[in-house]
């Protein structure tokens, strides 16, 4: 089967650093995606690996480990704003168009 | 630029019955997904459409079809509506050959009573 693994719930404190970890199993690997989500929002795009190794987009990073189907979502310098889930989704090798999402990580930014 | 329109934001409907959930993509995106978002979990992938074809199917009954115009907009229809069908449904554009990024629309929230 295919499986995505999220915490469900996290909390930080405004002005430091999360990270928020991800681990999946998927018949071959095609790509990773993070996504955000505020409360009764659509998803919207943050990163995307496809190779091992770090991707970093302003406060945002993303880390990929192909051997270890392990990701992870890193947020400096967290403002309130930041309060969401947030999404990790593969895309399978046997699967051009299809993502297979996790249910989410809840985070609650305290001030 | 507009982004992935979604119509309607919400919908009531009681069981046995009929919906259909529009959505238009992005401008000069020419793919269009479509997911169900129970409440508390990810999106789970309906189908996609590209040339007015569905390219890809998820693990979902028949009572879910879809269409895409020739103006690359599209339609979730869904059949003999189940209390477990009330959820967010999402549309995704991109662009065929740049899979890498789908912009999301709103989404529709369906409730079934």
């Amino acid at each position: 089967g295919q499986n995505i693994d999220q915490p469900t719930e996290m909390t930080a404190t405004e002005g430091a650093i999360v990270q928020i970890n991800c681990t999946y199993q998927t018949s071959g690997f095609n790509g990773l995606f993070w996504y955000q989500q505020h409360a009764g929002e659509a998803p919207t795009f943050l990163s995307y690996n496809v190779l091992d190794g770090l991707e970093e987009k302003g406060r945002f990073s993303s880390f990929l480990s192909r051997s270890k189907g392990y990701s992870y979502l890193l947020l400096k310098e967290l403002q309130m704003k930041d309060s969401a889930s947030y999404l990790c989704a593969v895309r399978p090798m046997d699967s051009n168009y299809q993502l297979i999402w996790g249910a989410g990580t809840k985070l609650i930014i305290k001030p | 630029d507009a982004g992935v329109t979604q119509s309607p934001t919400h919908l009531i409907k009681t069981r046995g019955q009929q919906v259909t959930l529009r959505c238009s993509p992005k401008s000069g995106h020419d793919t269009v997904s479509w997911y169900q978002q129970a409440l508390g979990q990810g999106p789970q992938f309906i189908f996609q459409y590209y040339e007015e074809e569905e390219r890809q199917r998820g693990n979902f009954p028949d009572r879910f079809s879809g269409h895409q115009f020739p103006n690359y907009s599209s339609e979730l229809n869904v059949n003999a509506l189940l209390l477990g069908d009330s959820a967010l449904y999402l549309c995704a554009s991109s662009l065929a050959g740049q899979r890498d990024t789908q912009y999301f629309g709103p989404g529709t929230r369906l409730t079934v009573l």
